[in-house]
């Protein structure tokens, strides 16, 4: 089975410090891993994603996550917040095209202070 | 990138009356899509995963005949919201992954449509 832990429902930074969203997850197999983004009232855009290649993932925007399997973790980083980067940020596990099993966390929400 | 897209964005309706909610994928054909419901600062549920030219997969729990999905053609799907009631006003979202090699396990998802029941 799969499941999605995302540590943080809030998390609130000053524009230009480093971002950390932290996710952890349970697979029973490899998965894949995917981190989206929500601004209000939109659809979920992807930021990046994770399928068994390289474990650093770089993604849109300047975030990247790290798959780290000893931890079970695929943390999202940025070096330095922007204020469009505030917006709900959800951690999603799968297994590769096995879409209508995607489980998605519960979402953290990043304030970007100025 | 893939394109999916969702209108309306917004609705208001009476209650009793029926919403219906369209999701295409613009740029690529789609086999399957899939309805999310999301409720306020929460995280989004599958409701069902629509399959062109069959019926619809429910999740547990949803009522089918409540939320009626059609998978018409490679492009198009829509959930229909019938004699909706305010507990019905929420955040649909679809999302569609390209059929075939084209896939690259990745979900689309559109613009969400928000359905407000009076």
């Amino acid at each position: 089975a799969q499941s999605v832990t995302q540590l943080d429902s809030h998390v609130s930074v000053s524009e230009g410090t480093p971002v950390l969203l932290r996710c952890n997850y349970s697979s029973s197999y490899s998965p894949s891993l995917f981190w989206y983004v929500q601004h209000p009232n939109k659809g979920l855009q992807l930021l990046l994603k994770y399928t068994s290649a390289a474990t650093l993932v770089k993604g849109i925007n300047g975030f990247e996550a790290e798959f780290k399997k000893s931890e079970t973790s695929f943390h999202l980083t940025k070096p330095s917040a922007h204020m469009s980067d505030a917006a709900e940020y959800f951690c999603v596990v799968s297994l590769l095209y096995n879409f209508n099993k995607f489980y998605f966390g519960s979402g953290t929400k990043l304030n970007v202070k100025p | 990138g893939a394109v999916v897209s969702q209108h309306p964005s917004w609705v208001i309706c009476k209650s009793g009356t029926s919403v219906k909610i369209e999701c295409r994928s613009l740029d690529f054909q789609a086999t399957t899509m899939f309805w999310y419901r999301q409720f306020p600062k929460q995280s989004l549920m599958l409701m069902a995963t629509s399959n062109e030219g069959s019926k619809a997969t429910y999740e547990q729990g949803v009522e089918k005949d409540k939320f009626l999905i059609n998978h018409a053609s490679l492009t198009l799907s829509t959930l229909t919201v019938t004699s909706a009631h305010p507990e019905d006003s929420s955040f649909y979202i679809c999302s569609a992954t390209p059929s075939g090699s084209s896939n690259t396990g990745e979900l689309f998802f559109g613009e969400g449509s928000r359905l407000t029941v009076l």
